[in-house]
């Protein structure tokens, strides 16, 4: 059972460069969504997508663009990286079925270092 | 204006004792979903427990029960009988009708309540 894969779980990247978080679910799941979580700031919904072929804005969307590249995959893109965006970045993926929903699953998180 | 409020930053609780983590939530929408997910310090997110806008009772799975109230839009997690092992930071999520108002997408976190379970 792989749930939600992110890769990478680590990376540190320097001021104006660019990479790309994937994440992918082996659920069948409609939502995707990207999340940062910074000391005493809870997790920040940075962008979702209901379901394939959409996507929204979170909280703190500025700095990143994301792809639903599929039903199963939903990259993270920052174009180019500042020291305000060092931080954990966790993938997430959950569906609604009606009152009944089920809970979000997440991955194991990127931790994500600017210098 | 936050749409999840966790006002307590930390909580203890001596083991075997009853604690009570408190959220509050502010939405318009007449039906939304709420959760309660534990993160230790080893850093995955566990989902515990779930409650639907529309049900009656208080949701429960195991130690862990939902206490909603509606009118006031609470939505505190009681977890009965602390263990050592429940010592770790407690999120409170609200999923609400995405801007269409037609799914439901969007799927807000607070900020988090870091519990400390004494011996």
């Amino acid at each position: 059972n792989a749930g939600v894969t992110q890769t990478p779980k680590f990376q540190v990247l320097k001021t104006g460069q660019s990479m790309t978080l994937q994440c992918a679910q082996d659920m069948n799941h409609n939502s995707m969504y990207w999340y940062r979580q910074d000391p005493g700031m809870g997790l920040r919904l940075i962008y979702y997508s209901a379901s394939e072929g959409t996507t929204d804005k979170g909280e703190v969307p500025n700095g990143y663009n994301v792809s639903r590249l599929n039903k199963r995959e939903f990259s993270l893109r920052l174009e180019s990286a500042a020291p305000s965006q060092t931080s954990v970045y966790f993938c997430a993926s959950s569906e609604w079925t009606g009152e009944g929903s089920t809970e979000a699953f997440f991955g194991q998180g990127t931790r994500l270092t600017v210098v | 204006a936050q749409k999840i409020t966790q006002t307590q930053p930390g909580m203890f609780v001596q083991e075997k004792e009853a604690v009570t983590l408190d959220c509050t939530y502010d939405t318009s929408d007449q039906s939304y979903g709420l959760f309660w997910y534990k993160q230790p310090s080893s850093g995955e997110m566990i989902f515990l427990i779930y409650q639907g806008s529309y049900d009656e009772q208080n949701a429960t799975e195991g130690r862990y029960s939902l206490n909603f109230q509606k009118a006031r839009k609470s939505a505190n997690l009681v977890i009965s009988a602390s263990q050592l092992g429940d010592s770790a930071m407690y999120f409170c999520a609200m999923r609400e009708l995405d801007a269409g108002g037609t799914s439901y997408g969007k799927l807000t976190f607070g900020q988090g309540t870091i519990l400390t379970v004494h011996p």
